[in-house]
């Protein structure tokens, strides 16, 4: 019940495509869902997150998509580019500090 | 200002030998994380500082396995007899009050190879 399960496992996108990256989680106590990027060589960083009271969040490119009845969040990159190419991670806690991770999703983004 | 530092980057051992991963969190930051990446995997979580409580170490895999944060600040991960199965990148993180949806910051990690 703790798990967050993420996919798919790698993703390879054209340039200005739509990049689509889903979580699925069954603990209906989670309440916070941030969204990580990782470059080759660096730690993650936040890129965006939502709270269960709204259904989507969007900042810039990025936007998260919530549908709480299907326990589903998903990521959604609009006019994807090459500079977006790393490592995307999930994750979810229930109203502490302990996020619960996916186990990444590896984007790459063709020129 | 200065982000999340972690040393060594790189760490080699042989099995069974002892090993110390630093951290230097943000200054000013409360709380500390420690997590471990392995390959595949995504990111377990280990253990949190957060002020003078007593830290949460739930997600320790054994009691190699240790942490201490001194003054507030540095902590440092110990892995004692060390085994291959604990090659991985541990990453150490920081947020500012440890609450949630309080920003973690991460450190660019530390790679252990266990040979």
């Amino acid at each position: 019940q703790q798990q967050v399960k993420q996919s798919p496992q790698s993703l390879i996108v054209q340039k200005g495509g739509i990049s689509i990256i889903n979580c699925a989680y069954e603990n209906t106590a989670f309440d916070y869902f941030p969204w990580y990027q990782q470059f080759p060589g660096k730690g993650p960083a936040l890129l965006i997150a939502i709270r269960p009271d709204v259904s989507e969040k969007k900042e810039g490119r990025f936007t998260i998509s919530f549908n709480k009845s299907a326990k589903q969040f998903s990521l959604h990159i609009m006019d994807s580019q090459p500079g977006d190419s790393a490592t995307y991670f999930c994750a979810a806690s229930k109203g502490t500090y302990k996020y619960i991770f996916g186990t990444g999703t590896r984007l790459k983004v063709l020129a | 200002g200065a982000g999340v530092s972690q040393s060594p980057s790189n760490k080699v051992t042989e099995k069974g030998k002892d090993v110390e991963l630093r951290c230097d969190p943000i200054s000013g930051h409360t709380a500390l994380y420690w997590y471990r990446q392995s390959l595949g995997q995504g990111l377990e979580f280990l253990i949190y500082f957060q002020g003078n409580s007593a830290p949460d170490k739930s997600g320790l895999p054994s009691d190699r396995f240790s942490a201490e944060r001194t003054g507030g600040s540095v902590s440092t991960l110990t892995i004692q007899r060390t085994q291959q199965e604990d090659s991985a990148v541990y990453l150490c993180a920081s947020s500012s009050v440890g609450a949630r949806g309080d920003t973690q910051y991460f450190g660019p990690g530390t790679r252990l190879t266990v040979l």
